[in-house]
């Protein structure tokens, strides 16, 4: 099976402007997760979609959002950028049941993303 | 409030010698303990996981970890240490946040050097 792929690999933005980012799952995963990786904050959970629904959030402003499409694709938005938003941004999938059982995720290449 | 603590930022090892990382997490019921890598550039690699059953975990690439719920603890373990495990290692749990997610907290990371 292919793996998780994420594009585009690398995008430079300019303050102000939005960006979107899009994440193709494992094949029959239907749980997309996505991350923010900083320097300075690490690894931190930005959301997770599951059969198109947003189904637990992380501590990140309005500016970003999310969705996920019948395919299980997702894409994820940041509007009004601003410099400390320059990250690598790490989605990944998961073969989750939908049950409340924790499933293990498999990550893609991630999107670096510099706003200048 | 779960967490995850990876109290050494950096360590250097000698090739050929052992390798101990250590992770201590917070968690009130049993987590699910992951291990991942990633090298400079690229995405999560999951070494291994322990979800329950035996604590001894073994993983890809000669790591192993075992769980201890009396010093919460999940240390990565490698006997032999090559110059190709220079990377950064990531440990997380994962858990169920209140209902149903693939959610993973993240430690801040310990990057490995080896010494020839």
């Amino acid at each position: 099976k292919a793996g998780v792929t994420q594009t585009p690999r690398y995008l430079i933005k300019t303050r102000g402007q939005q960006v979107t980012l899009s994440c193709s799952p494992i094949s029959g995963h239907r749980s997309v997760s996505w991350y923010q990786q900083t320097p300075g904050q690490g690894l931190q959970f930005l959301f997770e979609y599951f059969s198109e629904t947003q189904r637990n959030k992380g501590n990140f402003p309005g500016r970003f959002s999310g969705r996920q499409f019948s395919n299980s694709r997702s894409e994820m938005n940041v509007s009004t950028l601003e410099l400390g938003d320059s990250a690598l941004y790490l989605c990944a999938s998961s073969p989750t049941s939908g049950r409340a059982l924790y499933n293990e995720q498999f990550f893609g290449p991630g999107t670096r993303l510099t706003v200048l | 409030a779960q967490s995850v603590t990876q109290p050494d930022i950096h360590i250097t090892v000698s090739e050929g010698a052992s390798l101990e990382l250590r992770c201590n997490y917070s968690y009130g019921a049993t987590p699910y303990l992951f291990w991942y890598v990633q090298s400079p550039g690229q995405g999560l690699q999951l070494l291994l996981k322990y979800f329950s059953g035996d604590t001894l975990v073994q993983g890809i690439k000669g790591f192993e970890a075992e769980f201890k719920r009396s010093q919460s603890s999940f240390n990565l373990r490698k006997p032999s240490v090559h110059w190709s495990d220079a990377a950064e290692y990531f440990c997380a749990v994962g858990g169920n946040y209140g209902g149903a997610t693939n959610k993973l907290i993240f430690g801040t990371g310990t990057l490995l050097a080896v010494q020839p």
